[in-house]
Formats: C-alpha cells, sequence, structure tokens
C-alpha cells in the first residue's frame, strides 16, 4: 500500500492564483481530511469528509474548497489564494470507528509546502 | 465544540530525565484521545491512543499517557528521555469515533545532552 499520497510537495503561487493540491489514498479509508500547519498554531482542521458524496467544515475552511467524488481522492482547491495561506498542507485518512468504541488513528501524507508571495 | 490546549510551547529536558508534555481539552461527550510525534520535515506519527478501554495507556517509544477525567487531562510521559526524542508533539481530541479530529497547537521538546 502506498498509504496517503500528496502532490505536489512544493508549490508556489502568485496572489490571486487558484490550484488544487491532489491528495489520495489506497486504504478504503471512509474518513478524510485536509489540515494546514504553521509555526505555533499546531494542526488546524480545514475540511473534512465522512464518505464519498459528504464534506464538512472544520476550523479554518474560509478560502478553500473541497470534494469527494470517490473513496480514494479528496482534492483541496484554493479559489484566489492569498499570502495568508502560505503554510505546509496535509491530508489524512482513517477508518471510522464504530459505536462499540473502536477508534483508529489518522494516517498522515507527507505534506505540501505552499508559498504565496 | 472539543479543543485542545497545550501548556508549554517549548519543553527542555536533560538526556535520562522524565518528560512530562501537559494537554488538556475541552469536550461535551467521553472524548477520544491521541498523541502525535512529529520529526523535523517529516509527517505525523501516533505515539498513543485513548478509547476508554483503561485510562493509562501506553504507547510506542517508551512514552505513555493517563486519561483523568476530573482534570479533562491527558499528559504524556516517559521515565528517561533520549535524544532521539527531539520533536514537536501534538495531542488531539475526537468527540466520537467517526468525527472530526482537533489537534492542539503542540509542544517542541528539546533533550539536552
Amino acid at each position: 500500500n502506498a498509504g496517503v499520497t500528496q502532490t505536489p510537495k512544493f508549490q508556489v503561487l502568485k496572489t490571486g492564483q487558484s490550484m488544487t493540491l491532489q491528495c489520495a489514498q489506497d486504504m478504503n479509508h471512509e474518513y478524510m481530511s485536509w489540515y494546514r500547519q504553521d509555526p505555533g498554531m499546531g494542526l488546524r482542521l480545514i475540511h473534512y469528509s465522512v464518505g464519498a458524496g459528504i464534506t464538512d467544515q472544520g476550523e479554518v475552511p474560509n478560502g478553500y474548497n473541497v470534494s469527494r467524488s470517490t473513496t480514494e481522492d479528496f482534492p483541496l482547491r484554493l479559489l484566489s489564494a492569498a499570502p495568508s495561506q502560505t503554510s505546509v498542507y496535509f491530508c489524512a485518512s482513517r477508518n471510522m470507528g464504530g459505536r462499540d468504541g473502536s477508534s483508529y488513528e489518522q494516517y498522515f501524507g507527507p505534506g505540501t509546502r505552499l508559498t504565496v508571495t | 465544540a472539543q479543543s485542545v490546549t497545550q501548556l508549554g510551547s517549548h519543553v527542555s529536558v536533560s538526556e535520562g530525565a522524565l518528560v512530562l508534555l501537559r494537554c488538556n481539552y475541552s469536550s461535551s461527550v467521553p472524548p477520544y484521545l491521541f498523541w502525535y510525534v512529529q520529526y523535523p520535515n517529516q509527517g505525523l506519527q501516533l505515539l498513543l491512543k485513548y478509547t476508554s478501554a483503561a485510562t493509562l495507556v501506553k504507547g510506542i517509544n517508551g512514552f505513555e499517557a493517563e486519561f483523568k477525567k476530573s482534570e479533562t487531562s491527558f499528559h504524556l510521559t516517559k521515565p528517561s528521555a533520549h535524544m532521539s526524542d527531539a520533536a514537536e508533539y501534538f495531542c488531539a481530541v475526537s468527540e466520537t469515533s467517526y468525527d472530526k479530529v482537533i489537534f492542539g497547537p503542540g509542544t517542541s521538546l528539546s533533550v539536552i545532552p
């Protein structure tokens, strides 16, 4: 298994440009999520999905769009990049636990380092 | 809504000394709690998780954490620090086993030889 993959690894954008960060997993996980990591802020949840066709907002969703057309893929779109979106972006996936109390950890991709000038 | 605070953005310990990293959570229901570690320029790796089976949870690399409901805490400890423990540590909470996971701001651990 490749696990969680992210592309690209690095990206530089100009203010106002758009782009899509790709995320894919081959573990058949129902749950996928996007975080951004900034110094001193930890990981902040942008959007998440509990299955194909279902997405929801996290802590910092403004400026980002997501869709989930398949179980495997969960792309993150920046419609009009701003310098405040300079960050490291992590995608993660996990199995969803059952109501018996079982829970599963998230598996993280290697990250995408985005700079917006 | 659930949230996590981690007291101390930077912690320094001497090699061989006790490691104590603090985590307090806020949750309206009994939470699921996690500790992750991130080594420089790498992704995140799970250290341990609490899912109500036992209040003292043992993880990898000699780390353990104790869930204390009365204190809403889930502090991470290791009896003897090793140089290789230097990393960023994140506490995370989820209110259900199938819901979003919220992370704390992280604690950077330095180990002094």
